[in-house]
């Protein structure tokens, strides 16, 4: 079965970076993309980016270019997300996700547990 | 302010339909696959439909999607309690180059 496990919660000081795992499992890594999406508590939800695992080409969400990186590493099936000079509302819960996107169509079928990461202001 | 446009809630007793609305524009949603997922509280969200009107695997029928335009709509028939949670819309944006959501529309089964 399709899983995705993501690293723990995280605590970093404002102005630090965290990078965040997600682990694949139950299909061939490189016939999917994975998304980022993040939850500010109480909040919806916000795409951060996209990394097609086959080519490695990522894409970012505007308001967090320069401050995002996202990669894949197709030998362990796991794609990373990079967060830097973290402020007090990067607060959130980071899921990862299985995504397709193409033609037109962008969604994500299969999601990661979430990890907190809490940036105290 | 969220790109796509979803009411803040909608209410409705077990066993009824009820219709979740998802506003957006001509460089997202009028030109674009919508999908929808489902977020039960304190858990991942879940995809509910996709492509304006597929379901995944697993998915119930009492779930259903619709595109219009520059909209779309997803229908719950049959409620249940447990379809108490969180519902979002999202798409793609040609302009933005970059996946858009609603701001979720909480859904409250009296």
């Amino acid at each position: 079965q399709v899983q995705l496990v993501q690293s723990g919660a995280e605590v970093k000081e404002p102005g630090a970076s965290v990078k965040v795992s997600c682990k694949a499992s139950g299909y061939t890594f490189t016939t999917y993309g994975i998304s980022w999406v993040r939850q500010a508590p109480g909040q919806g939800l916000e795409w951060m980016g996209w990394i097609s695992t086959y080519s490695g080409k990522p894409n970012y969400a505007q308001s967090l270019q320069g401050r995002v990186t996202v990669t894949s590493d197709t030998s362990t099936s796991t794609a990373y997300m990079e967060l830097r000079s973290l402020r007090s509302d990067d607060t959130a819960v980071y899921y990862c996700a299985r995504g397709q996107c193409s033609g037109g169509s962008c969604y994500s079928d299969f999601w990661g547990q979430g990890t907190l990461v809490t940036v105290p202001s | 302010q969220s790109v796509l446009t979803q009411p803040p809630s909608v209410s409705a007793a077990p066993g009824q339909k009820v219709t979740i609305s998802c506003s957006g524009s001509s460089s997202n949603i009028g030109h674009n696959y919508v999908s929808w997922y489902q977020q039960l509280p304190g858990t991942a969200p879940k995809l509910l439909i996709y492509e304006n009107n597929k379901r995944p695997s697993g998915i119930p029928d009492r779930f259903s999607g619709s595109k219009s335009g520059t909209s779309a709509t997803l229908g719950i028939t049959g409620l249940q309690t447990g379809d108490e949670a969180d519902y979002y819309c999202g798409t793609w944006d040609s302009s933005l180059r970059a996946v858009v959501f609603g701001g979720g529309t909480k859904l409250t089964v009296l």
